[in-house]
């Protein structure tokens, strides 16, 4: 059972666009939600995170937007660029810190384009 | 430097052989985790420990065994049980009470 969906699998953006990738989750004891951001052959590296007392979160050109009741959250990445050529993965952690663990998306290919 | 170490980079496995991914932490940091990565698949929790000298299985744990006698490290044994081993292992430490894991560069398991 997939408990983190997201979507798009892939996506290309030109340069100075908006890039938007979703999320929505099944499980509603998660309370932590973060995001990274993985290049080829390295380790995923936190990008941004959001608790579902808020709606949004921005931190830079990145921004989450969260929406408990449809249990759907998605990043927004602005004036996009080749740089944040990257895969981004969601994920989801339930209360006491995620100490079991992070429940992850399958990822959104991302290709910004010059 | 802190952080989180992985080692090898790159490992190759014969068939029916056990194989050992290292990794190693000097964040302080008193949970460690391992994922395994494939192509479109995301990341899946194998094995998690909390503490020194305890661990809980994962989603993904037939086939792979841990120790976790320091607090520094965390070894992952892919046995010959794992049928499909070849993917990319990434290792990730937490600090308790807070909720970001931080994770390693990874180790590439080939089969030969």
């Amino acid at each position: 059972q997939q408990q983190v969906k997201q979507s798009p699998q892939s996506l290309i953006v030109q340069k100075g666009g908006i890039s938007i990738i979703n999320c929505a989750y099944e499980n509603t004891a998660f309370d932590y939600f973060p995001w990274y951001q993985q290049f080829p052959g390295k380790g995923p590296a936190l990008l941004i995170a959001i608790r579902p007392d808020v709606s949004e979160k921005k931190e830079g050109r990145f921004t989450i937007s969260f929406n408990k009741s449809a249990k759907q959250f998605s990043l927004h990445i602005m004036d996009s660029q080749p740089g944040d050529s990257a895969t981004y993965f969601c994920a989801a952690s339930s209360p006491g810190g995620g100490a079991d663990g992070l429940t992850f998306g399958k990822g959104t290919h991302l290709i910004i384009q010059p | 430097d802190g952080g989180i170490t992985q080692s090898p980079k790159y490992l190759f496995r014969k068939e029916g052989q056990n194989v050992t991914l290292s990794c190693e932490q000097n964040l302080n940091h008193d949970a460690m985790y391992w994922y395994r990565q494939d192509p479109g698949q995301g990341l899946r929790l194998i094995y998690y420990s909390q503490i020194v000298n305890d661990f809980q299985k994962g989603d993904i744990a037939e086939g792979y065994s841990v120790s976790r006698e320091k607090k520094e490290s965390f070894p992952l044994t892919v046995t010959s049980a794992q049928k499909n081993p070849t993917a990319f292992y990434l290792c990730a430490s937490r600090r308790q009470g807070m909720e970001t894991q931080y994770f390693g560069p990874g180790t590439r398991l080939l089969v030969l």
